[in-house]
């Protein structure tokens, strides 16, 4: 969905190393989550974002840090990435007044840690 | 979440209509049904949801059985276009309910010429 942005698209990093991945959205929903999917699976729930000030953890939370800039913005941290982190990073939002609350997700970024 | 089976795999012509079938038994009253698809590594991309009734968008119909144990989505006129891994998920409302978004297997569906 073009309306939600994923910055890089493709990243190649070194074991130890602290990277961020961003995510923006243009649709003014208020929820924003994080997923990861390794080959062949389906897809895992890192954080998720209520609202800016709403925080949570997903399943796979451990290695991994958000923040919330602002509606529009969900920044995903590695503080210091390990090779097993290789894989699909997916950003999505959704609107919490929707019936349904459908979520809508962005293009993804690849990540290879060597 | 109610747990959803699919099949693994299924093969459509192009130009017909593909019938990608889903069980969820276990599906609570206040449960969604979802279908996204992934066109390879391509990010999820949502095409349809119902709770009871039978919905159609400008992608796909939605049919639910009536005691909603089962659904079929359709896509009326398959594409190669449409070749992707669909993937049925149950889930309530919002994750206020506990609405997470589980995806599982999927079933890979290959149009064919």
């Amino acid at each position: 969905d073009a309306d939600v942005t994923q910055t890089p698209r493709n990243r190649i990093t070194k074991t130890g190393k602290r990277i961020m991945l961003e995510c923006s959205q243009t649709k003014g929903h208020d929820r924003m989550y994080w997923y990861r999917q390794d080959p062949g699976l389906g897809l895992q729930l890192i954080y998720y974002s209520f609202d800016v000030k709403d925080i949570n953890k997903g399943e796979i939370s451990d290695g991994y840090s958000v923040s919330r800039q602002a509606q529009a913005k969900f920044s995903l941290s590695l503080e210091s990435a390990i090779p097993n982190q290789t894989a699909l990073y997916f950003c999505a939002t959704s609107d919490r007044t929707k019936p349904g609350e459908t979520q809508y997700f962005g293009p993804g970024t690849r990540l290879l840690v060597l | 979440d109610a747990k959803t089976t699919q099949p693994p795999s299924m093969d459509c012509a192009e130009g017909r209509a593909a019938n990608l079938p889903c069980n969820h038994s276990t599906i609570s009253g206040n449960e969604y049904v979802y279908w996204y698809r992934q066109i390879h590594s391509q990010g999820p991309q949502y095409i349809i949801h119902g709770l009871k009734n039978n919905e159609t968008n400008e992608m796909a119909s939605l049919i639910i059985t009536e005691d909603r144990k089962s659904s079929t989505l359709i896509l009326p006129h398959a594409t190669l276009r449409d070749t992707a891994v669909y993937y049925c998920i149950v889930r309530a409302a919002s994750y206020n309910q506990g609405g997470k978004l589980i995806f599982g297997q999927g079933t890979e569906l290959s149009v064919k010429p």
